[in-house]
C-alpha cells in the first residue's frame, strides 16, 4: 500500500463549487506539505503543517485553506473554485526529527476547473 | 533568499547513451542538502539522489550519480547507460538547515527528458 496517498486522483468541478482534496499518510511524519504543480512554472507550496497545531501559509495560499485533522490527515480546500486553480497538486510529507527532510509524495490530484 | 536554476528546459539522449543535467542554486548558508526528484509520465514525484554538503564525496545511486561543486554552487546529475524508463521530468531541489527557513524545499522549474530509442 502507498504511503501517501491523495483522494479524488481526478476531479472536474465547476466555478464557485467548493470542494476539498485529501490526503492522508501512513509514513509517521509530523509534517505534510500541500503543492500545486503548473506547466512550465514547477512546484509552488501552498500551505504546510508541522504538526496538528502548527499549520503555515506558503507561497500561494490566497484562495485555499487546510485543515490537518490528525497527525495523518491533511486536506486542503478551495472555497469557491475558479478557472486559474486548475493544476495537479500533491501532498507531501517529511519527518521532523533530524536528517535529510527529504520529502514523500502522494500520486497527486488532477483538478480541472471549468 | 535561497534560489535552484535549471537552465535545461528540454534535453534527449539515445538509449543506452550518457546524459547530463544541470542545476546551480544560491545560498548563504553552509550545511544544506540537495535532491533530484523524477516525475515520470505516471506524474508521481520520486526521489532519485540525495546529497549533503558536508560530504565532498559525490552521491551515487545505481546508474544515477551527481557532480557536486560546492564552491560553484553546481549539483548535476548524470544518468548511465539511459533507458526508455528515465523518460521523465527532473526537478532539482534544495534544503538548508536554518530553521529561520522553515527547512522548506526550494525547487527549480525541471527539465524534461526525452530517450530515443
Amino acid at each position: 500500500d502507498a504511503d501517501v496517498t491523495q483522494t479524488p486522483r481526478n476531479r472536474i468541478t465547476k466555478t464557485g463549487k467548493r470542494i476539498m482534496l485529501e490526503c492522508s499518510q501512513t509514513k509517521g511524519h509530523d509534517r505534510m506539505y500541500w503543492y500545486r504543480q503548473d506547466p512550465g512554472l514547477g512546484l509552488r507550496l501552498i500551505y504546510y503543517s508541522f504538526d496538528v497545531k502548527d499549520i503555515n501559509k506558503g507561497e500561494i495560499s490566497d484562495g485555499y485553506s487546510v485543515s490537518r485533522q490528525a497527525q495523518a490527515k491533511f486536506s486542503l480546500s478551495l472555497e469557491s473554485a475558479i478557472p486559474n486553480q486548475t493544476a495537479l497538486y500533491f501532498c507531501a510529507t517529511s519527518d521532523l526529527a533530524g536528517g535529510p527532510y527529504e520529502q514523500y509524495f502522494g500520486p497527486g490530484t488532477r483538478l480541472t476547473v471549468t | 533568499a535561497q534560489t535552484v536554476t535549471q537552465s535545461q528546459p528540454e534535453m534527449s539522449v539515445q538509449e543506452a547513451e550518457t546524459v547530463t543535467l544541470s542545476c546551480t542554486y544560491d545560498t548563504s548558508e553552509s550545511d544544506y542538502y540537495l535532491f533530484w526528484y523524477k516525475q515520470p509520465p505516471s506524474r508521481q514525484m520520486i526521489l532519485v539522489i540525495r546529497q549533503e554538503a558536508y560530504k565532498q564525496q559525490n552521491a551515487t545511486e545505481n546508474r544515477f550519480s551527481v557532480n557536486f561543486q560546492k564552491a560553484a554552487k553546481s549539483f548535476s546529475l548524470k544518468i548511465s547507460d539511459s533507458q526508455l524508463g528515465d523518460a521523465a521530468m527532473y526537478f532539482c531541489a534544495y534544503r538548508d538547515l536554518n530553521a529561520g527557513n522553515n527547512r522548506k524545499l526550494i525547487w527549480g522549474l525541471g527539465t524534461s527528458l526525452g530517450v530515443n530509442p
